[in-house]
């Protein structure tokens, strides 16, 4: 899987939208960018993917560039459930998924 | 869709003590993964079947760890002895590969395991 990095940590205000980086230079072009959040005490919850188009499902939005080196996931309306280590991650999903030390994003009341 | 289920849901035992965690996964998913989390490395791939198959188990950390597939409907993951340093939240994944479309990874909610 390629690399990728996210910050360590996010504020959010609650009902603001969340936006969340993610760089993955390295990225082949065969490999896909999987968002999963994890919310203390669960197992890692698949959120959205993509290959190149921008995708949008009922939980967020996912934002990939042209180059594909970096993309961003958007929760529209953030709440207080939503707070939760979010992890960037790019690869073929066949081979399982390499998992890094996420983004705490923290929604403040 | 019942997800993927794993059991114990918490196993606290001894050192020296054997320990087997079961998983069984989404129906009809062909791939198969463990995982462990730790505070200090994260989360680790160590083993992964397709169609019951062991691919790649480069993550496994022992020869105490052993992992079988004896159908498409169930997982063992052994730790034989178990140490103090196994203590960790074992997680299981289903997918289901092929065609041109990835499909994700859908985890269990983990075994927490406590080895004194």
């Amino acid at each position: 899987d390629a690399k990728t990095t996210q910050p360590t940590s996010m504020d959010c205000a609650e009902g603001r939208a969340a936006n969340l980086p993610c760089n993955h230079s390295t990225i082949s072009g065969n490999e896909y960018v999987y968002w999963y959040r994890q919310i203390h005490s669960q197992g890692p919850q698949y959120i959205i993917h993509g290959l190149k188009n921008n995708e949008t499902n009922e939980m967020a939005s996912l934002i990939i560039t042209e180059d594909r080196k970096s993309s961003t996931l958007i929760l529209p309306h953030a709440t207080l459930r939503d707070t939760a280590v979010y992890y960037c991650i790019s690869g073929g999903g066949a081979d399982g998924l390499t998992f890094g030390k996420g983004t705490h994003l923290i929604i403040q009341p | 869709d019942a997800g993927v289920i794993q059991s114990p849901r918490h196993e606290v035992t001894e050192m020296g003590q054997e320990v087997t965690l079961r998983c069984k996964p989404i129906s009809g998913h062909n791939s198969l993964f463990w995982y462990r989390q730790t505070m200090m490395r994260g989360l680790e791939l160590l083993i992964y079947f397709n169609n019951n198959v062991p691919i790649d188990d480069s993550g496994m950390p022992e020869d105490r760890f052993s992992a079988k597939m004896p159908n498409a409907s169930f997982s063992t993951l052994k730790i034989q002895p178990s140490e103090p340093r196994d203590s960790a939240v074992y997680f299981c994944a289903s997918t289901a590969v092929g065609g041109s479309h990835n499909s994700p990874l859908h985890f269990g909610n983990g075994t927490r395991l406590t080895v004194t």
